[in-house]
């Protein structure tokens, strides 16, 4: 049982590229969120989903775009990358309301 | 608006005492509140959920407790060991979808 994995552990990008974050879960989980984690500013609630093809926006959503096609896979999309959302980035699941998250290893990324 | 504070301070413990965190919050009216552990580098792990009928909730050296009416957690470990020393975050649920809002965490040090 691998609970949430998320690829990759680092990434380094250039201003204005563009790339995916990975998360997948094997727990039959229907909710999942992503969160961005900053020195001093706590966990940050980026998108979420309720549920295969069900997404809504958190604290943070500019500049990400979240899809859910599967049960199992949340990716995260960066459109035009830029230095403030370099940051650690941690995807979660659970089975709901009053349940405890599960969450991945991270995402380490820097925008350069 | 809604707000969610915990001891920005790392707290300093000897070995074999109790440590004692406090998560206060504001604007909110949380059926449930979760505390989280962080090691550096990783993601967040679930150790407690405690409801807004419960009180108390115990686990092992873990104690929370939960006041509705001063709109605060506390968060006790007792018999504190070095292996103790973490990040301790502090969640809300939001909104009824199974998001979670975190304070920005206490830093607990133990040592021997």
């Amino acid at each position: 049982n691998a609970g949430v994995t998320q690829t990759p552990k680092f990434q380094v990008l250039k201003t204005g590229q563009s790339m995916t974050l990975q998360c997948a879960q094997d727990m039959n989980h229907e909710y999942m969120s992503w969160y961005r984690q900053d020195p001093g500013m706590g966990l940050r609630l980026i998108h979420y989903s309720v549920g295969a093809g069900i997404t809504d926006q958190g604290e943070v959503p500019n500049g990400y775009n979240v899809s859910r096609s599967t049960t199992e896979d949340f990716p995260l999309r960066l459109l035009s990358a830029a230095p403030s959302q370099t940051s650690v980035y941690f995807c979660a699941s659970s089975l709901g309301g009053n349940t405890e998250a599960f969450f991945g290893q991270g995402t380490r990324l820097t925008v350069v | 608006s809604q707000k969610i504070e915990q001891n920005s301070e790392a707290l300093n413990i000897q070995e074999g005492k109790t440590a004692t965190l406090t998560c206060n919050y504001t604007n909110y009216s949380p059926a449930y509140l979760q505390w989280y552990r962080q090691d550096p580098g990783r993601g967040p792990v679930f150790l407690l959920l405690i409801r807004e009928n419960e009180k108390e909730k115990r686990k092992e050296r873990l104690k929370v407790t939960f006041d509705t009416t001063l709109k605060q957690s506390l968060f006790h470990i007792t018999a504190s060991q070095p292996a103790d020393s973490a990040t301790y975050l502090c969640a809300l649920e939001d909104s009824g979808y199974s998001t979670l809002t975190f304070g920005k965490g206490t830093m607990l040090l133990v040592s021997p």
